[in-house]
């Protein structure tokens, strides 16, 4: 298996612009997280699914960002419009439950300027 | 203990130092404990995971302990090198669910 493949690795956008980053999760695993790393924060779970429906989305911070996973292999978290202070890495990480613990995409560095 | 909390934030060593950290976790509902390691502009890489209180898991240099009746883990590293430079990180899950509780990591950097 090739991992938790994320896309693209890096993006730099302008304010004001939409911005989709890509998850394809590992075959067979049944849970997605979102995770954004800021130096203040350090690793914030943004949203997370169970077999392809959002369980707990407390950590999206507020209506422009939305995420969605239409199948069992892919899932998108997309921000509009986007402001400087999204700036981060944002990982997608897949798990089979316990005690299997989590595999970590390598992350998109997102810059918002 | 709501939260994990891993202690110390970060930690400076010198080449062939050993040392050690701690991760602390709720006890109540503890199901798994994972640690990570999780270099600079890498991502999250598991370390171990443990389950039963009194395990110990080793890989190389690297070794760490559950208490789960105290919530406690211990990392330690034998003989440090500068490629043990890294965040670790560890997460608790409880058997109400999926989701892992991560602590805020120790960075540790290894001086040669």
């Amino acid at each position: 298996d090739a991992g938790v493949i994320q896309s693209p690795r890096h993006e730099v956008t302008e304010m004001g612009q939409e911005v989709t980053l890509r998850c394809k999760p590992i075959s067979g695993h049944n849970s997605l997280f979102w995770y954004r790393q800021t130096m203040m924060r350090g690793l914030e779970l943004l949203i997370y699914f169970n077999n392809n429906v959002p369980i707990d989305d407390s950590g999206m911070p507020e209506d422009r960002f939305s995420a969605k996973m239409p199948n069992a292999s892919f899932s998108t978290l997309k921000i509009q419009p986007s402001e400087p202070r999204d700036s981060a890495v944002y990982f997608c990480a897949s798990s089979f439950g316990h005690p299997s613990g989590y595999t970590f995409g390598s992350g998109t560095r997102l810059t918002v300027v | 203990i709501l939260n994990v909390e891993q202690s110390p934030q970060s930690l400076h060593v010198q080449e062939g130092d050993s040392t050690n950290f701690t991760c602390s976790f709720p006890s109540s509902n503890f199901y798994a404990l994972h640690w990570y390691r999780w270099e600079t502009a890498k991502s999250p890489e598991a370390l171990f995971v443990m389950t039963l209180n009194g395990d110990e898991k080793k890989k190389g240099r690297i070794s760490a302990t559950l208490n789960t009746k105290e919530g406690y883990s211990y990392l330690y590293i034998k003989g440090s090198q500068p490629e043990d430079s890294a965040t670790y990180l560890c997460a608790s899950g409880d058997n109400a669910g999926n989701m892992l509780t991560f602590g805020g990591g120790t960075r540790l950097m290894v001086k040669p």
